[in-house]
């Protein structure tokens, strides 16, 4: 079954408008997720590092005041586009980081398509 | 920086034959991984590889590693439709606070 759970898998918002995606750890607590991008026919880049319980850490080049990251709870990590616009359009994927027990591996969400119109 | 590159970019294969993904990456790493994505969905983990020589296989598939030489391999034997898709490998370092670096990825079509 699933470890990371996202939410919503897709979602349309007006140009200029917020819109919340959430990342859930269902299998295991996570202190640190993680929150990557994907544009259509290229890899995935990563976005932020969000931590539990303290500021999420961006990577450069990524607006820290556009993608608000909250990681309120062991298992849940939001990540809010704020005044989206069409080039925001991507999909966005969290991953989150196994235990030793589970073999090391970093497992990711089903992703979320947004489509700013 | 940290730098993973992959090739090809883009393999066109007939089934039943083999062939085999490369991964460079430009530091010391941690881990390695393995992902496959099918069009429009996340990524599905198919290899993670710890140590110098580790070498593991699931089905037509093997990933073997070599730190000395930064490089992962990605082997797919006979090949089958079934297995078209794109496949990334990351690396993990922990100097980075364990974030995965993203090779660009080799856009798999196996021809029936």
């Amino acid at each position: 079954g699933a470890v990371v759970s996202q939410h919503p898998s897709r979602v349309i918002c007006k140009s200029g408008t917020s819109v919340k995606i959430e990342c859930r750890s269902l299998d295991f607590q996570a202190t640190t997720m993680f929150w990557y991008r994907q544009f259509p026919k290229q890899s995935l880049m990563l976005m932020a590092t969000s931590n539990e319980g303290s500021k999420a850490t961006y990577e450069q080049g990524v607006e820290k005041d556009k993608f608000l990251i909250n990681h309120a709870s062991l298992t849940l990590s939001t990540l809010t586009v704020t005044s989206a616009h069409p080039e925001d359009s991507s999909f966005y994927i969290c991953s989150v980081a196994g235990l030793k027990s589970v073999g090391n591996t970093i497992y990711f969400g089903e992703g979320s398509w947004l489509t700013v119109v | 920086e940290l730098k993973v590159e992959q090739n090809p970019l883009f393999l066109s294969m007939q089934e039943g034959k083999n062939y085999t993904i490369y991964c460079n990456y430009s530091t010391t790493s941690d881990r390695l991984y393995w992902y496959r994505q099918d069009p429009g969905k996340s990524l599905e983990s198919l290899f993670v590889l710890l140590s110098n020589g580790a070498v593991k296989q699931e089905g037509r598939l093997m990933a073997s590693l070599d730190t000395k030489a930064r490089l992962s391999t990605l082997h797919i034997t006979a090949a089958v439709h079934d297995l078209s898709a794109t496949y990334f490998c990351a690396v993990d370092i922990m100097e980075y606070g364990n974030k995965l670096v993203f090779g660009a990825g080799t856009i798999l079509r196996v021809k029936s």
